[in-house]
């Protein structure tokens, strides 16, 4: 199975910052690469596929890049609606594997 | 809208079954791929199993193979997950999910791409 690790696994950031998650894979799998974000009792919702495309309707302060093995989430402007843990997750290779999470809160 | 709706979840003891449910509508449910994940609590999201758009293709995650089975009916519009010899360990969230792209029916292979909808989730606890 193909691991994900993410880092940092929680980060405090304030409202306007530029937040930056890194997500590793444990081998090349190219650009099949998805971000979700989840919030407590809610389901999680995708925000970023194929490692850099915007999902519709998502705000555009949310981007994603890399390919191989590194990929890179951001968020350029913080929201307080943003407070919520961030999952990458590859596709290239069943099963599907997540990364562990990465919780974003507020400063 | 396009909505995923689950249902069945409960308390269950170790060793009973469950079957969860998930109702698909706002979209062509026969043309998609569908997903179980979970997430116990306190935990992270844990993919469980995928589902062809005609049922043909099955892939289980390691930690359920063998006590849970992945199915759907077409008809109507539904996605079910059997779960047998529960474990404690399988207590968690349950959220049926679409996948992201239609299933290209010239393909003689399967592909999956992710999951784009998502259901509100259903609750099964095992406990004795």
């Amino acid at each position: 199975d193909i691991q994900m690790t993410q880092s940092p696994s929680s980060l405090s950031a304030s409202v306007g910052d530029r937040v930056t998650i890194t997500c590793q894979a444990s081998q090349d799998i190219s650009n099949f690469l998805n971000w979700y974000q989840k919030k407590p009792g809610k389901a999680p919702k995708l925000l970023i596929y194929t490692a850099s495309n915007l999902e519709t309707g998502v705000p555009s302060r949310f981007s994603g890049s890399g390919s191989a093995t590194d990929f890179t989430f951001t968020i350029s402007s913080l929201q307080p609606e943003d407070i919520a843990t961030y999952y990458c997750q590859q596709y290239d290779n069943l099963p599907f594997t997540f990364g562990p999470g990465t919780k974003v809160d507020i400063k | 809208q396009v909505q995923l709706v689950e249902s069945g979840g409960g308390v269950g003891q170790p060793g009973r079954s469950l079957r969860l449910s998930c109702a698909a509508s706002g979209f062509s449910f026969r043309r998609y791929g569908m997903h179980w994940v979970r997430q116990a609590p306190g935990k992270g999201l844990e993919w469980v199993a995928v589902i062809s758009e005609d049922g043909r293709n099955k892939y289980y995650a390691d930690s359920v193979k063998g006590r849970f089975t992945i199915s759907r009916d077409n008809s109507k519009n539904t996605l079910y997950l059997e779960m047998i010899s529960l474990r404690a360990e399988d207590t968690a969230v349950y959220y049926c999910a679409k996948d992201r792209v239609a299933a290209d029916i010239s393909s003689f292979s399967y592909y999956y791409y992710g999951m784009d909808v998502w259901g509100q989730g259903a609750t099964v606890s095992v406990s004795s």
